[in-house]
């Protein structure tokens, strides 16, 4: 089955900072999503890539696929308290009709 | 339009009861998926529906069961529970295939165990 690995597990940075979550998959890419996931609460849709070197963004998180390296990266540019969260990738399983999902990256934006 | 609503928001139950948890999901959406997740396992794939049939299921015992209805409203049942059962179960819609659409979730149902 696909294994999908985030880094860094946690995360903490002084708002106004950058920051990049990786996602890296044990199989090839065919379809990746960004969730972000409030404490407790239910996931939140950010992004769907699904072509090698594909870039979206929205508002301030960007998130690319690199499917030569069956990795995916999310940046959040000058971050704010309200990025604070769980984020998590999900990628098509082989049977098509469930995602996996990475662990998730625990992410604190302090003032 | 609405999201997809889930109930209960809470749950506590003991050992060896049964649970039934309801998913609601988004007006046209066919395709209602259902995850666990725990601290220590993550989120888990527990079952697919799309139109009342059962696509696919994740690794989990015979205890979790589910079903869909005509209106595409889903329900996940658990029975002889397991202190293991504790967990948050969300529910996602989707419009067709899950894997290849957008999926919405719920807020969840935290289910406690005692």
């Amino acid at each position: 089955s696909q294994e999908l690995e985030q880094s860094p597990q946690s995360l903490i940075v002084q708002e106004g900072k950058n920051l990049t979550i990786n996602c890296t998959s044990s199989k090839t890419l065919y379809g990746l999503y960004w969730y972000k996931q409030k404490y407790g609460e239910g996931l939140i849709f950010l992004m769907m890539l699904q072509k090698g070197g594909e870039e979206k963004s929205h508002e301030k998180i960007t998130a690319k696929l690199d499917e030569k390296k069956q990795q995916s990266s999310l940046h959040i540019t000058a971050s704010q308290p309200s990025h604070a969260g769980i984020y998590l990738c999900g990628a098509d399983r082989d049977s098509g009709y469930e995602l996996n999902f990475g662990k998730g990256t625990s992410l604190l934006v302090t003032p | 339009k609405a999201g997809v609503t889930q109930t209960p928001r809470y749950l506590i139950k003991t050992r060896g009861q049964q649970v039934t948890l309801s998913c609601s999901p988004i007006s046209g959406h066919r395709s209602v998926s259902w995850y666990q997740q725990t601290p220590g396992q993550g989120l888990q794939f527990l079952f697919e529906y799309f139109s009342e049939t059962q696509r696919n299921k994740g690794n989990f015992p015979g205890r979790f069961s589910g079903r869909q209805f005509s209106n595409s409203r889903s329900e996940m049942n658990v029975s002889t529970l397991e202190l293991g059962d504790s967990a948050l179960y969300l529910c996602a819609s989707s419009i067709g295939q899950a894997s290849y659409n957008e999926q919405f979730f719920g807020p969840g149902t935290r289910l406690t165990v005692l």
